[in-house]
């Protein structure tokens, strides 16, 4: 089954909206990374954040290990923020990072 | 700094037709090299990890094939390309668990 769960799938926000993404996961976890994939593909290391609660500018991120979820909080979404946002969980003994299906933002002026 | 590179950035092939992708990494010794795949509104897929010069494993096959000719290279290649195979390839590399991305290569294959 799906091992890691992102809500919701898509998110519609008027600029200045906060945004709150969660990631859940069905299996124990070593860590977990938050990227923003550009509409091109690429990827963007947004946190890594195996576990608490990390804060760069109007990013904050929130992992329980306990409760096998994290989230990724925006707060005063602009619209260079849209875009898809994943996350992907390493689980214990295992080299294989699995990625979440990703929610797509949308920040409208 | 590290630095990850890529090639091509994008590729237009044949079905039937060989293909050989490619990953440098810069400036670190001995990382952790990863190969990716998505398809066109899909999940991020790993495809093979390697954690030294020739050894590589696989993760999902996809009729594809990686190797690891030297330290900071990676490689990604099949004899044969099928429709499926279309999508985005990314590398990344690790010090440890977390992961840094390439720009990626974007292949169809017609």
């Amino acid at each position: 089954g799906q091992q890691v769960q992102q809500s919701p799938t898509s998110l519609v926000l008027q600029e200045g909206e906060n945004a709150e993404l969660q990631c859940n996961f069905s299996t124990s976890l070593n860590s977990m990374q938050w990227f923003y994939q550009r509409p091109g593909g690429s990827l963007i290391s947004v946190f890594y954040n195996p576990s608490g609660t990390k804060q760069s500018g109007r990013l904050t991120s929130t992992t329980v290990i306990k409760e096998r979820r994290s989230s990724l909080h925006i707060s005063s979404s602009q619209i260079t923020d849209s875009g898809t946002y994943l996350c992907a969980m390493e689980r214990v003994n295992n080299n294989a990072p699995r990625f979440g299906a990703g929610t797509k933002l949308s920040v409208k002026p | 700094a590290q630095t990850i590179h890529q090639w091509p950035v994008a590729e237009i092939k044949a079905v039937g037709s060989p293909l050989s992708l490619g990953c440098t990494i810069k400036g670190k010794s001995s990382p952790n090299l990863y190969w990716y795949w998505q398809a066109t509104g899909g999940t991020l897929q790993q495809l093979f990890y390697s954690i030294t010069v020739g050894q590589v494993e696989s993760v999902v096959q996809l009729n594809l094939s990686a190797s690891r000719p030297k330290d900071d290279q990676f490689i990604l290649s099949t004899e044969k390309l099928l429709l499926s195979h279309s999508g985005f390839y990314l590398c990344a590399w690790s010090p440890d668990y977390e992961q840094y991305f390439g720009p990626g290569t974007r292949l169809t294959v017609l």
